[in-house]
This record gives C-alpha cells, sequence and structure tokens, in this order.
C-alpha cells in the first residue's frame, strides 16, 4: 500500500501533551518525517528519522514509531502549535513519496 | 543556508503547459534530491515528483503521464513541466530538498522549501 493515514483533526488543551498519528504499511520499513505547516506558509521539517528534530524546533516536539505507525508528539503544547502536522515518507516500491492527509491541530 | 527560490506563470487556461523552475541558493546540489509537491485550496499535500543532480527521476503514478521534471547542474536549478492542464491542476506548487538516510530504517526527509508558487486554471 502507498497511503499514509492521519486522524483530520486533533485538540489539546494548552501545556497538554498531544500525540499525533500516522498509519501505512510503508512505515514498517521507512521512519516517517513529520512537517508543521501554518496558514499561508510553506511546510516546516520538525521530526526525521528515529526521533530528530531541525535547528530551530523546539524539544518539545518528538518522534516515535512502532510497527506501521509513526507518531509526533508535543509535550505541553503552546498557542503556536496550532497547525495543520503532515507525515511523509517513501512508499514501500521506495520510488515514490507519499503524504497523510494531514491533521490539524487546534490548542484549546 | 540554503534558500529555493522558485518562479514560474501563476495564470493558466485549459490544456496549456504549467512551467515551474526553482533555484538553490548557499549550498550544494549533489547528493540530494529535488522534489515538487503542491497542494489545491483547502487540501492536503500532493508530491508531485522528485529528480536528483544526475537527472533520474521519479513521479507520482498518478501525474506520471503529464509531468517532467529536469535539472540544469551549472545553474544549480530544476524544473518542473506539467501539461495539459485543467482546473484540478490548481493549486500552490512547492520546491523542496530532499535527503535520503538511513539506521535502523530507512527514512526520508524535506529540510528546506521554496515559499510557493500559486497557480490558477481558469478559461
Amino acid at each position: 500500500s502507498s497511503e499514509l493515514t492521519q486522524d483530520p483533526a486533533v485538540s489539546v488543551a494548552l501545556g497538554q501533551t498531544v500525540r499525533i498519528t500516522c498509519q501505512g504499511d510503508s512505515l514498517r520499513s521507512y521512519y516517517a518525517s513529520w512537517y508543521q505547516q501554518k496558514p499561508g506558509q510553506a511546510p516546516v521539517l520538525v521530526i526525521y528519522g528515529k526521533n530528530n528534530r531541525p535547528s530551530g524546533i523546539p524539544d518539545r516536539f518528538s518522534g516515535s514509531s512502532s510497527g506501521n505507525t509513526a507518531s509526533l508528539t508535543i509535550t505541553g503544547a503552546q498557542a503556536e502549535d496550532e497547525a495543520d502536522y503532515y507525515c511523509n515518507s517513501r512508499d514501500s516500491s521506495a520510488n515514490h513519496l507519499v503524504f497523510g492527509g494531514g491533521t490539524k491541530l487546534t490548542v484549546l | 543556508q540554503v534558500q529555493l527560490q522558485q518562479w514560474g506563470a501563476g495564470l493558466l487556461k485549459p490544456s496549456e503547459t504549467l512551467s515551474l523552475t526553482c533555484a538553490v541558493y548557499g549550498g550544494s546540489f549533489s547528493g540530494y534530491y529535488w522534489s515538487w509537491i503542491r497542494q489545491p485550496p483547502g487540501k492536503g499535500l500532493e508530491w508531485i515528483g522528485e529528480i536528483n543532480h544526475s537527472g533520474s527521476t521519479n513521479y507520482n503514478p498518478s501525474l506520471k503521464s503529464r509531468v517532467t521534471i529536469s535539472v540544469d547542474t551549472s545553474k544549480k536549478q530544476f524544473s518542473l513541466k506539467l501539461s495539459s492542464v485543467t482546473a484540478a491542476d490548481t493549486a500552490v506548487y512547492y520546491c523542496a530538498r530532499g535527503i535520503a538516510a538511513a539506521d535502523v530504517y530507512y527514512y526520508y526527509y524535506m529540510d528546506v522549501w521554496g515559499k510557493g508558487t500559486t497557480v490558477t486554471v481558469s478559461s
């Protein structure tokens, strides 16, 4: 399968912890990468590989993987974390990239 | 700091060919994958295709018949052509730099993105 499945929407209270998940067969062989996108802006890489953060990404963002599911966890969500989040990986053929449908995160 | 600057026509008529170019500033061109991604209004990200510095390409199967991605390493630029456009091709188009690596698993990520070009297809 070449699909990655995400919940369309998730909400979290300010300061609490939220997990955003991504499911797909390719995730048994590939780590997902995660992107944050705010309205009108280009996506920004927040997590890649097993659990790596690019420079400038707060350490409240972390990643994990188990079986066919990758997770992005935000520990102590802030108002500025409200955004759309997309997962991405190679598909099982390794020749194509796939994105999840995206999760809209609301911080209450 | 690597930056991607993209440009191209923003308004097309149905059946025309979309043409966008992305230039790489401040970094190496070789050793990376160079991708095009699009996002229709109000929808998610869709990968269009990629090219590496030697010109090897991969395309989204759903767009493969209409897509050509090419590279000009001397200028550190890569380009997208999408033929026979329709209203369904209306989207923001992004270019991005991709990196492939591995430890226990393989992984791939896009660490630098262009600002995006809005392309509208309308008669």
